[in-house]
């Protein structure tokens, strides 16, 4: 089983529709984010949280929402999702300060109609 | 914020060929890494690498902290070599980790 697991990989959705992505990990890490990927940008930065009641905004956290329910849980929402959000999200884990390899999970890909 | 620019952004290279990619950045950072991006979208940990030289097979990276910027090398390249390769930089002053836009490599047979 993958140590950082994203549900749905894949989700086809219409414009205003409430979408929720989520993540969990067995790696035991503190630090969770959630990242934007698209072509030529390369991954960009929305939320990451530290511990469960240390939440962050990153580099494009517009529209976009998150809840750490538990150390191992982090959810990315999209209260009103929009065709420009129509991107590869990738959720990343790393155990600490000055520790910080990432670890990914495989992606969820979401289409906004 | 800090920048993080990534070269060439595109590379063109015959199997076997050597190359290498080049990492810059803007402020003070705590550690730096290097992910491939295969071609089915998965991001592979190459090297974690604050400052000095790692080798692992045909690649090795090489991060100059006091001069902002890090080399990752290919040898012998294959078609396997092939995707976009990322690196990464965890920011000193609020411990963000920042990617560079990636270097789309593509390795003809």
């Amino acid at each position: 089983d993958a140590d950082v697991t994203q549900t749905p990989r894949n989700r086809i959705t219409k414009t205003g529709k409430r979408i929720m992505l989520e993540c969990s990990q067995t790696k035991g890490h503190d630090r969770m984010y959630w990242y934007r990927q698209d072509p030529g940008l390369g991954l960009r930065l929305i939320y990451y949280s530290f511990d469960v009641k240390d939440i962050n905004k990153g580099e494009i956290s517009d529209g976009y929402s998150v809840s750490r329910q538990a150390q191992a849980k982090f959810s990315l929402s999209l209260e009103s999702a929009i065709p420009n959000q129509t991107a590869l999200y990738f959720c990343a884990t790393s155990r600490g300060h000055m520790t910080g390899e990432l670890f990914f999970g495989e992606g969820s890909r979401l289409t906004v109609l | 914020g800090i920048q993080v620019e990534q070269s060439p952004p595109d590379l063109i290279l015959q199997e076997g060929a050597n190359s290498t990619l080049r990492c810059n950045f803007s402020d003070s950072v705590n550690n730096l890494q290097w992910f491939h991006q295969n071609p089915w979208g998965q991001l592979i940990n190459l090297f974690y690498i604050p400052s000095g030289t790692k080798q692992n097979g045909r690649l090795s990276a090489t991060t100059v902290a006091t001069e902002r910027y890090s080399l990752l090398y290919i040898s012998s390249s294959q078609t396997t070599d092939s995707g976009v390769y990322f690196c990464a930089v965890e920011v000193d002053r609020d411990d963000k980790i920042i990617f560079g836009k990636g270097t789309r490599l593509h390795i003809l047979p």
